[in-house]
């Protein structure tokens, strides 16, 4: 398809259990980024990737958070031992090398992450 | 402090009439773009609007418009003559490309519902 996308479009898993999301870019778009939506809250950056350049961290809220990405293409989102803290959306968007800030972020569905 | 301040949790709009959403945002960015976006109950963040700092004229995208009072760090979105499919949260979002890079700041968001 031509939009981004994510799978599993829903997880559920038990408490200390690691899992993995992962998230398909419009093809093109060198930029990447995921975003964490807990319930009724606006979006909580995590991640952003650009080309090869180093990915900007800073929105990571533990070290139980990584995430990779190869080139200009898939990225995983990966939480280690979950906690039921984790229980969120998990939003991935990608777009256009940036011009300026005018470029605009498409968003995938989401992976629904529910941690019992 | 809020970067983006969305203060109507929730507004209601009868059917063919215009409804205005309030955002306040701040920033010390002289350069920034301003987003809405619209996330439907099933889930997926639809891009509305972009406003950017610099623009000379408020932008409009079909029903979509926004009043943006750069004095007063606001940028509300105007939607005319809604329709019972415009009923969803509504999410303003900012970039500072030299504070925060590409990231975007969302605010908490408002829950539209239109009635017929």
């Amino acid at each position: 398809g031509a939009g981004v996308s994510q799978s599993p479009s829903n997880k559920v898993t038990e408490k200390g259990k690691d899992v993995e999301l992962r998230c398909d870019p419009i093809s093109g778009h060198t930029a990447l980024y995921w975003y964490r939506q807990r319930l009724g809250q606006g979006l909580e950056f995590l991640i952003y990737f650009q080309g090869n350049s180093a990915p900007d961290k800073s929105g990571l809220p533990s070290d139980r958070f990584s995430a990779e990405r190869t080139g200009e293409s898939v990225s995983t989102l990966t939480i280690q031992r979950t906690q039921q803290e984790d229980s969120a959306v998990y939003l991935c968007a990608s777009s256009r090398a940036p011009q300026g800030g005018r470029e605009t972020q498409y968003f995938g569905p989401g992976t629904r992450l529910l941690v019992l | 402090a809020q970067k983006i301040t969305q203060t109507q949790p929730g507004m209601f709009v009868q059917e063919k009439e215009a409804v205005t959403l309030d955002c306040t945002y701040d920033t010390s960015d002289p350069s920034y773009g301003l987003f809405w976006y619209k996330q439907p109950s099933s889930g997926e963040m639809i891009f509305l609007i972009y406003q950017g700092s610099y623009d000379q004229q408020n932008a409009t995208e079909g029903r979509y418009s926004l009043n943006f009072q750069k004095a007063r760090k606001s940028a509300n979105l105007v939607i005319s003559a809604s329709q019972l499919g415009d009923s969803a949260m509504y999410f303003c979002a900012m970039r500072e490309p030299t504070l925060g890079g590409s990231r975007l700041t969302f605010g908490e968001g408002t829950q539209l519902t239109v009635n017929p």
